[in-house]
């Protein structure tokens, strides 16, 4: 079974940082692109960052670039996101995702909040 | 970038109704689009990919169709675990993603 854990997520003040992880398991992790897709408090979807499996190619919305760095261990089945000069919009659920064009797997989501 | 317009934005219906939902994206996409279903507070479920490919374990009462701009999500029969929220999700600006902004569909 696939599974995808996220963690790390909380409350930070502005201009903060934070660094998301993604536990993946029930897969060979190596071999899929992964994604941060998040939602903004009852608000739609919006990708955030994706990834190529060895972590050669990376890809962000322009609302993130410069800021947000993703990242991937494929030794230990982990996706990161290193969020840096956090502001308030950038407050939402945090989902990991797993596959190329249309994500399949999701995890359940950690929610990051940027407050003072 | 390519914009995702999903209409209706919210629709009421009832158990065994047919419900469609309408996708329109700013430019040609050819088959680049999928559809998610979303619960309050859980992740989205992919349904359907490239427009009108069913995903495994889906029910059948779900089918997608259209190319280019116009795509369409159908719930045949309407049960009572399909109320949640939809999205439309292009992938034809690869690696970006753009997702519709969702259609809840509510008791009636």
């Amino acid at each position: 079974e696939v599974q995808l854990v996220e963690s790390g997520g909380g409350l930070v003040q502005p201009g903060g940082s934070l660094r998301l992880s993604c536990a993946a398991s029930g897969f060979t992790f190596s071999s899929y692109w992964m994604s941060w897709v998040r939602q903004a408090p009852g608000k739609g979807l919006e990708w955030v960052a994706n990834i190529k499996q060895d972590g050669s190619e990376k890809y962000y919305v322009d609302s993130v670039k410069g800021r947000f760095t993703i990242s991937r261990d494929n030794a230990k089945n982990s996706l990161y996101l290193q969020m840096n000069s956090l502001r308030a919009e950038d407050t939402a659920v945090y989902y990991c995702a797993r596959g190329r064009l249309f994500p399949m797997d999701w995890g359940q989501g950690t929610l990051v909040t940027v407050s003072s | 970038d390519i914009q995702m317009t999903q209409s209706p934005s919210s629709v009421s219906a009832s158990v065994g109704d047919r419900v469609t939902i309408t996708c329109r994206a700013s430019q040609g996409i050819s088959s680049w689009l999928a559809w998610y279903q979303q619960k309050p507070g859980k992740a989205p479920k992919l349904l359907i990919y490239a427009a009108s490919s069913l995903q495994s374990g889906v029910p059948s009462r779900f089918s997608g169709s259209g190319s280019g701009t116009d795509f369409t999500l159908t719930i045949s029969s309407l049960q009572p675990e399909d109320f949640a929220t939809y999205y439309c999700q292009q992938a034809n600006s690869f690696p970006a993603l753009t997702f519709g902004g969702g259609t809840k569909v509510e008791i009636k």
